[in-house]
């Protein structure tokens, strides 16, 4: 079971540079989210979505876009990197919104 | 609106001591609460879920957690620490019926003194 997988693990970008980080689920599952972890604070929710074609935004979602074409992907596009973007992000899914999420390792993200 | 507190950043005990670890919670609705954990460049892995059946919750590597609807707390407990339980822990609320009402504590780290 390969459950929640994201690429890179790691990753340095220069301010202004764009890239996507990619998050694939092998469960079916419709719901899926991304978080941004930064020291002290918890994760913060930046966008969701509930099932392919469907997406919104979350606490924390400037600078970030995704798309949701298939079931299994959700990418999470950033368009013009910035310092305060360094962070680890995390992709995460379930079946509903009662069950409990299934995450991925995380990418660690540095802006320079 | 819904809020989440863990009221230690921080807890250190020692090997075979017990281990709690307190989680605070408000919320306007009846709420799904979560203990997660997470191991130094891991994911979170879920401990143990509420979802309004049993108030005593056992989860994974002999940890529990009470839901207390009167003191809005849900803390965590393990009566025995084990070196391997060193990591960061996580509470998290949400509403059972929203996909995006998902809020997680700052976490605490605890640490086993050998």
């Amino acid at each position: 079971n390969a459950g929640v997988t994201q690429t890179p693990k790691f990753q340095v970008l220069k301010t202004g540079q764009s890239m996507t980080l990619q998050c694939a689920q092998d469960m079916n599952h419709e719901y899926m989210s991304w978080y941004r972890q930064d020291p002290g604070m918890g994760l913060r929710l930046i966008h969701y979505s509930v099932g392919a074609g469907i997406t919104d935004q979350g606490e924390v979602p400037n600078g970030y876009n995704v798309s949701r074409s298939t079931t299994e992907d959700f990418p999470l596009r950033l368009l013009s990197a910035a310092p305060s973007q360094t962070s680890v992000y995390f992709c995460a899914s379930r079946s509903s919104p009662n069950q409990p999420q299934h995450f991925g390792d995380g990418t660690r993200l540095s802006i320079l | 609106a819904q809020s989440v507190t863990q009221l230690d950043s921080h807890v250190s005990v020692s090997e075979g001591t017990p281990v709690l670890l307190r989680c605070n919670y408000s919320s306007s609705y009846s709420p799904s609460l979560f203990w997660y954990v997470q191991h130094p460049n891991k994911g979170l892995q879920l401990l143990l879920k509420y979802t309004s059946a049993a108030t005593l919750v056992k989860g994974i590597n002999g940890f529990e957690a009470e839901f207390k609807k009167s003191e809005t707390s849900f803390h965590l407990t393990k009566p025995s620490a084990h070196m391997s339980d060193a990591a960061e822990y996580f509470c998290v609320v949400s509403d059972p019926s929203s996909a995006s009402k998902i809020i997680f504590g700052s976490g605490t780290r605890l640490s086993i003194r050998p």
